[in-house]
């Protein structure tokens, strides 16, 4: 069964400390990990997507890492603020011949980042 | 930001009314998803579709049913709410393709009393 953890399920921060989470993965035959950001009562965003071929991507103060061989992720965030305060979704994508991409999404990890 | 869209944002209703929860997308999408969220807790597919008049069961097994008569369009309904339904629904669309990123409403927060 194609299945995300994550870790920590819950993190508080001070402003402007950096953080990393962390999602491990056993999905089968994997396409692309992303990770997303979710708002309390919001739609999930995307802030990165990695291929088996790419080990890290940053999108400003997200940076992202994949090592495909021992199926982990991480999402470093640098110089934390407000705004990050949010639910962050490893999501694996895995490629399925009748149904195209299908996603398997980890629990999240909750972040609060405090003045 | 993303061109999908959701109605309504909120809903309280009673055990046993009928409800239909709306999802546009203006992105001219094919693929388009259902999920459910409870609070805190991972999202969950229900519903999606390839494109017109195609609709598949997703992991998590649903009491609702959903419809896609048009390719922007892709609603909903529950025919007999209950207090088990009370959950989060988010709505999401997609491009064919591998890396075809899925973009999510902002969700319908339905509470069944």
């Amino acid at each position: 069964k194609n299945q995300v953890e994550q870790s920590p399920q819950s993190l508080i921060i001070l402003e402007g400390k950096n953080c990393t989470l962390q999602c491990n993965y056993t999905v089968s035959p994997f396409s692309n990990l992303r990770w997303y950001k979710q708002d309390t009562g919001r739609g999930p965003v995307s802030l990165t997507i990695m291929t088996f071929s790419e080990n890290t991507k940053s999108n400003g103060r997200y940076t992202a890492t994949l090592d495909a061989d021992t199926k982990q992720s991480s999402l470093h965030i640098t110089a934390s603020q407000l705004s990050d305060s949010a639910s962050y979704i490893c999501v694996v994508s895995s490629l399925n011949n009748n149904a195209g991409n299908m996603l398997t999404f980890g629990g999240g990890t909750r972040l609060m980042v405090k003045p | 930001e993303a061109d999908i869209y959701q109605t309504p944002r909120y809903l309280v209703i009673g055990t046993g009314k009928k409800i239909t929860l709306e999802c546009s997308q203006t992105m001219g999408h094919d693929k388009m998803y259902w999920y459910q969220q409870d609070p805190g807790m991972e999202l969950h597919l229900i519903h999606y579709s390839y494109g017109v008049n195609s609709t598949e069961k997703g992991d998590l097994s649903s009491e609702s049913t959903v419809s896609r008569i048009r390719t922007e369009h892709f609603p909903l309904t529950l025919e007999s709410a209950r207090p088990s339904h009370t959950s989060q629904y988010l709505c999401a669309s997609s491009e064919y393709g591998r890396r075809g990123e899925q973009f999510f409403g902002p969700g319908t927060r339905l509470t069944v009393l």
